[in-house]
């Protein structure tokens, strides 16, 4: 299995909605990712899990919060978002060793927030 | 910025002819790869080059890479209109062997 699947696939929320998205993958990557993009933008870092631990936020409101409750999932928990959090999010994984970090990407979840 | 910068932003050929786009990018690297991108949807990996490899091949996909101007390139030979998407390039980020930095990325149009 080589496919990294995301859930939902959209997602409407008012600002004082709280929800969650999901992703999952069954290659064995022990580094998993999520990526805010906007339109016609590259992707944007927000957080990187290696090993079931966060090892990287990249400065990220605290209105996203991320959790990894095992190897395969992935969670990003939505609270108190603004319009402008509206984006393709974008759920990765990879391996964490030889030096190569091709990285595989879920689908993403469309985001409006209103 | 660590971003990397890539032209053109946008690209308009016919199906058949071969596509370039170009990268360039600012710090050492231990790698850089390329990822397609269909609207709206998620990056697909395309090809890795390492640093001391100076061309990599992959069907009918052929990048350089020239560390000395700290730039790469992408040519699609005969292409399709299924190969329209966006094309970014990444590398990695020297404060973490995690980090893709991804350039600014081309636009790709095949017409029919």
């Amino acid at each position: 299995d080589t496919e990294v699947t995301q859930t939902p696939k959209h997602l409407v929320m008012g600002m004082t909605n709280k929800k969650s998205l999901k992703c999952e993958q069954h290659m064995g990557h022990r580094a998993m990712y999520w990526y805010k993009q906007k339109a016609k933008k590259p992707p944007e870092l927000m957080f990187v899990y290696s090993y079931e631990k966060l090892s990287i936020n990249e400065s990220v409101p605290s209105r996203f919060s991320p959790e990894c409750p095992n190897s395969s999932l992935l969670n990003l928990h939505l609270h108190a978002l603004q319009p402008e959090d509206s984006a393709l999010y974008l759920c990765a994984s990879s391996h964490t060793s030889g030096g190569r970090n091709e990285q595989f990407f879920g689908p993403g979840t469309r985001l409006t927030v209103l | 910025s660590q971003q990397g910068e890539e032209d053109p932003q946008a690209l308009s050929i016919q199906e058949g002819e071969n596509a370039t786009m170009n990268c360039s990018y600012k710090t050492s690297i231990n790698n850089l790869q390329w990822y397609r991108q269909n609207s709206g949807r998620g990056l697909v990996h395309l090809i890795l080059i390492r640093s001391n490899e100076r061309e990599k091949h992959s069907g009918r996909l052929r990048v350089t890479l020239d560390t000395s101007k700290k730039s790469s390139s992408l040519l699609i030979t005969a292409s399709r209109a299924a190969d329209t998407a966006s094309y970014f390039c990444a590398t990695d980020a020297l404060d973490s062997s995690y980090k893709l930095i991804f350039g600014s990325g081309t636009r790709l149009l095949v017409r029919p």
